[in-house]
């Protein structure tokens, strides 16, 4: 079965620091996607960024990247210059090619401190 | 484009009551996911649709939940009778392909 684990279940940082959450999974598939997804007080599941595993390249998107090691199964998330409005439970998901059932991990809490 | 909505955004139901939750999917996308959001277990998946036709039921918990996708737009998720440890937030979300999920606002169910 496949499985996404988040190790940190609560995790601060200083306003205008930078920050990274992480996230591992298991799988014997050589073929899927990764996703964060933010989820703010507001409950709405915002997606962040997004990875394909046959790209060797790390997708970004302005202050938010990620860190993809294929071989260790870990899917890292950097969020630079942190910002007030970037607290909320960030979530890791994977997704077989070919299947659409996206398996979410447990969540990270964010915290930023002002 | 209006986003995946979903109604209501809260309910309070007595226990044995029937409830549907509604969902409303993005147009254009071929796949509709029904999930649970609960302190304890986290987002399950409960059951997901391609082209209308359900495919993956497993998660649903038991007899008394169902969900029905009358078309490619709309679905809804029914709970007779409701218990309390339904209550929970129940999420919507369709996607086109592999392009990643987009998520409706939820509904916040509370039986008491």
């Amino acid at each position: 079965a496949q499985t996404v684990t988040q190790s940190q279940p609560e995790m601060s940082v200083q306003e205008a620091e930078t920050v990274t959450l992480s996230c591992t999974y298991d799988t014997s598939e050589s073929d899927y996607y990764l996703f964060w997804y933010k989820q703010p007080p507001s409950r709405q599941m915002i997606l962040v960024i997004r990875q394909e595993a046959y790209k060797q390249q790390n997708a970004t998107e302005n202050r938010f990247s990620v860190n993809f090691q294929k071989a260790a199964k870990s899917f890292s998330l950097k969020i630079s210059d942190s910002q007030l409005g970037d607290a909320a439970m960030y979530f890791c998901a994977y997704l077989i090619q070919g299947a659409q059932k996206l398996v979410f991990g447990q969540g990270t809490r964010l915290t930023i401190n002002p | 484009d209006a986003g995946v909505i979903q109604s209501p955004r809260h309910e309070v139901t007595e226990m044995g009551q029937e409830v549907t939750l509604r969902c409303k999917l993005i147009s254009g996308h071929n796949s509709l996911f029904w999930y649970r959001q609960t302190m304890m277990r986290g987002l399950e998946l409960l059951i997901y649709f391609n082209n209308n036709v359900p495919i993956d039921d497993s998660g649903m918990p038991e007899d008394r939940f169902s969900a029905k996708m009358p078309n490619a737009s709309f679905s809804t998720l029914k709970i007779q009778p409701s218990e309390p440890r339904d209550s929970a937030v129940y999420f919507c979300a369709s996607s086109l392909w592999v392009r990643g999920y987009t998520f409706g606002s939820g509904t916040r169910l509370t039986v008491v």
